[in-house]
């Protein structure tokens, strides 16, 4: 079956540097790709999306980046603010199904 | 803004007693879908719902759950014989139908069911 999954469990930043959350996914025919941000007791928060046509996409203080030569997406969040703190998913669409991956959670050290 | 709406919040049942679970999803969206989450793992997969009918639906999703929509707005998760590893975050989710417009699931708020 499908398989997306995130290199790092954690990670912690100083407020106002940069982040970048990375993500592992395993199947090529996928052809949508979301981050998610949860935050503690609530549903996953759609952050930005990226088709497999493009290689990067921008938003606010958001940037996604996607490789598929090696099947890699990145989140990258400028300027670190402590409300960004909370776990940020990676989803893969295939058709009609996303497939999420374990989830970083991000903590932003003010 | 308009959004998923779930309830309850938070459900506590005894196992083997049936569960049902309430989404209203966003009014103009077309497909349907539950998730779970139990604490500290990813939000995976159940069921998918389009056009008055299971369009996908992963091996979690056994003869134990089944999905209805009773009316034009609800959206509803039926467990009928509670297990303790049924415990857990149920996700609703809706998006727009086509390949353009609304790609993204939007996700409500969840209901934490406890099985005890």
């Amino acid at each position: 079956g499908e398989s997306v999954g995130l290199h790092l469990p954690t990670l912690s930043v100083q407020e106002g540097d940069n982040s970048i959350i990375n993500c592992a996914y395993s199947n090529s025919a996928s052809d949508y790709f979301i981050w998610y941000k949860q935050e503690s007791g609530k549903g996953p928060q759609f952050i930005i999306d990226i088709r497999s046509n493009m290689d990067k996409r921008q938003g606010q203080r958001v940037t996604v980046l996607l490789n598929k030569t090696v099947k890699h997406l990145s989140l990258q969040i400028a300027a670190t603010q402590p409300g960004d703190s909370a776990v940020y998913f990676c989803a893969e669409r295939t058709g009609n199904q996303f497939y999420f991956g374990t989830g970083t959670s991000l903590t932003v050290i003010p | 803004e308009p959004e998923v709406t779930q309830t309850p919040s938070h459900q506590v049942t005894q196992m083997g007693q049936e569960v049902i679970l309430r989404c209203v999803p966003i009014s103009n969206h077309l497909y349907f879908y539950w998730y779970r989450q139990i604490l500290g793992q990813k939000v995976e997969f159940l069921v998918s719902f389009y056009n008055n009918e299971i369009s996908e639906k992963s091996e979690i999703f056994d003869d134990q759950f089944s999905v209805e929509r009773p009316d034009g707005s609800n959206f509803t998760l039926k467990i009928r014989s509670t297990k303790l590893e049924d415990s857990a975050m149920y996700f609703c989710a809706s998006r727009q139908q086509g390949p353009l417009l609304g790609t993204e699931a939007f996700f409500g708020q969840g209901t934490r069911l406890t099985v005890v």
